[in-house]
């Protein structure tokens, strides 16, 4: 069974510019989650979509990020204007069910802006 | 606000050697229970989880842990450790009132084993 996809795997911007994470999740889960993580600490939730709808993006700082998961499969997460406190891995996560089950992770894009 | 606290930032311990990481939470209900393990350059894996039922659990590669209601503690533990156990772990409490699946993590607990 693959596991979660993610792409690119490093990314190296300058601040205010923008940038896209790709993620691809285990066929057939219909729960994916994009997390943060900054050097030093847990993951942090950013948004959750349950198909292509958005069941939590309480954390998710709208100013500059948004995430989209049009057909309810894979889904991009974009950062616009990126600032340096933005540098982190942004990990995809995907389960089968909406409920707090197993999530499956992928390997995570890790971000670095200068 | 729920919270989880991994007390240990670092442990070093010696190959062959006991292991208890540390992990305490903050939540006001019944809540779910998780350690997961990242090696570097790596996703998260799941070892264990705890829903509910018998408070020891058993996980992959020979790590178990137990619930502590009276405590707010799930520590994990293993009885003989391996070089290949290096990594970070993390502690995590799922709302299971929400039922959305939203996991929140510790800040870690980085493992490093001495030969």
């Amino acid at each position: 069974e693959a596991g979660v996809a993610q792409s690119p795997r490093y990314k190296i911007i300058e601040k205010r510019q923008s940038v896209a994470f790709w993620c691809n999740p285990i066929s057939g889960h219909a729960t994916l989650y994009w997390y943060q993580q900054i050097l030093g600490q847990g993951p942090k939730l950013l948004i959750q979509f349950q198909n292509n709808g958005v069941v939590d993006d309480s954390q998710l700082p709208k100013d500059r990020f948004s995430a989209e998961r049009l057909k309810g499969v894979d889904s991009t997460l974009k950062i616009q204007p990126a600032k340096l406190e933005d540098s982190a891995v942004y990990l995809c996560a995907s389960s089968s069910g909406q409920g707090a089950v197993k999530l499956f992770f992928g390997s995570g894009t890790q971000l670095s802006v200068l | 606000a729920q919270s989880v606290t991994q007390p240990d930032i670092h442990i070093t311990v010696s190959e062959g050697a006991s292991l208890e990481l540390r992990c305490n939470y903050s939540y006001g209900a019944t809540p779910y229970l998780f350690w997961y393990v990242q090696s570097p350059g790596q996703g998260l894996q799941l070892l264990l989880k705890y829903f509910s039922g018998d408070t020891l659990v058993q996980g992959i590669k020979g790590f178990e842990a137990e619930f502590k209601r009276s405590q707010s503690s799930f520590n994990l533990r293993k009885p003989s450790v391996h070089w290949s156990d290096a990594a970070e772990y993390f502690c995590a409490v799922g709302l299971a009132s929400s039922n959305t699946g939203k996991l929140i993590f510790g800040q870690g607990t980085t493992l490093q084993v001495k030969p």
